[in-house]
């Protein structure tokens, strides 16, 4: 089945360090997005990317990380930098506007 | 003034009753609305797009779209206690094919 995988599920950080969440998907989608999700403030773009080798900053990139070298996966990284990190994370992929996004199942990132 | 406006709620209905959910999105030049529903510590899933004026329907959810009045809506009718969920609007605009989220309207259908 074409889906979306977001892994781990559950994820716990302590300070200071970088975690890395996962995003494939096998929908052949060229469009990929991270979004983070905080109670009462929607959700916020983090990161994009169009096609493989490129991405763009979203409104809340400060502290995060992104690679595409495959077309199938678009991780994310979660640095030090990142003063709040405690949040559901969500991957989506697209393939063209009018289609609306499919989002993965989401990572919920809590620091310890 | 954001993007996408939504009225958090709660909105509570009895079942058997119509939920009207809505939205407001401030660029005049965005092209394509959706409805996403989110059950708790789920991710969000599509129920509905609408790109041109009018209603459309699908099953017991209707979505309507008036772009003068930058205006779009959900309409579900004989609720459910399996339709309680966070509801949330989507818009995009191109180029960029970025969607803005509203923040959600989360509704309560009372068996």
């Amino acid at each position: 089945d074409g889906g979306i995988t977001q892994s781990p599920k559950y994820l716990f950080r302590k300070e200071g360090q970088n975690v890395t969440l996962s995003c494939e998907q096998n929908l052949n989608h060229d469009a990929m997005y991270w979004y983070r999700q905080d109670p009462g403030q929607g959700l916020r773009l983090i990161y994009y990317s169009q096609i493989v080798n490129d991405f763009q900053k979203g409104d809340i990139a400060e502290g995060y990380s992104v690679s595409r070298e495959k077309k199938e996966s678009f991780p994310l990284t979660v640095t030090s930098a990142q003063k709040n990190p405690t949040a559901f994370y969500l991957c989506a992929s697209a393939v063209r506007d009018r289609d609306g996004y499919t989002f993965g199942s989401g990572t919920r990132l809590t620091v310890v | 003034q954001k993007e996408v406006e939504q009225n958090s709620g709660p909105l509570s209905v009895p079942e058997g009753a119509i939920a009207s959910l809505n939205c407001t999105y401030s660029d005049r030049v965005s092209q394509s609305f959706f409805w996403y529903r989110q059950y708790s510590g789920k991710s969000p899933e599509l129920i509905m797009s609408i790109y041109s004026n009018g209603d459309k329907e699908d099953g017991r959810f209707t979505a309507q779209l008036n772009k003068a009045s930058q205006y779009v809506s959900l309409l579900i009718r004989d609720s459910q206690p399996s339709d309680s969920a966070t509801y949330l609007c989507a818009v995009n605009r191109n180029p960029g094919n970025q969607f803005y989220f509203g923040t959600g309207t989360s509704l309560t259908v009372i068996p």
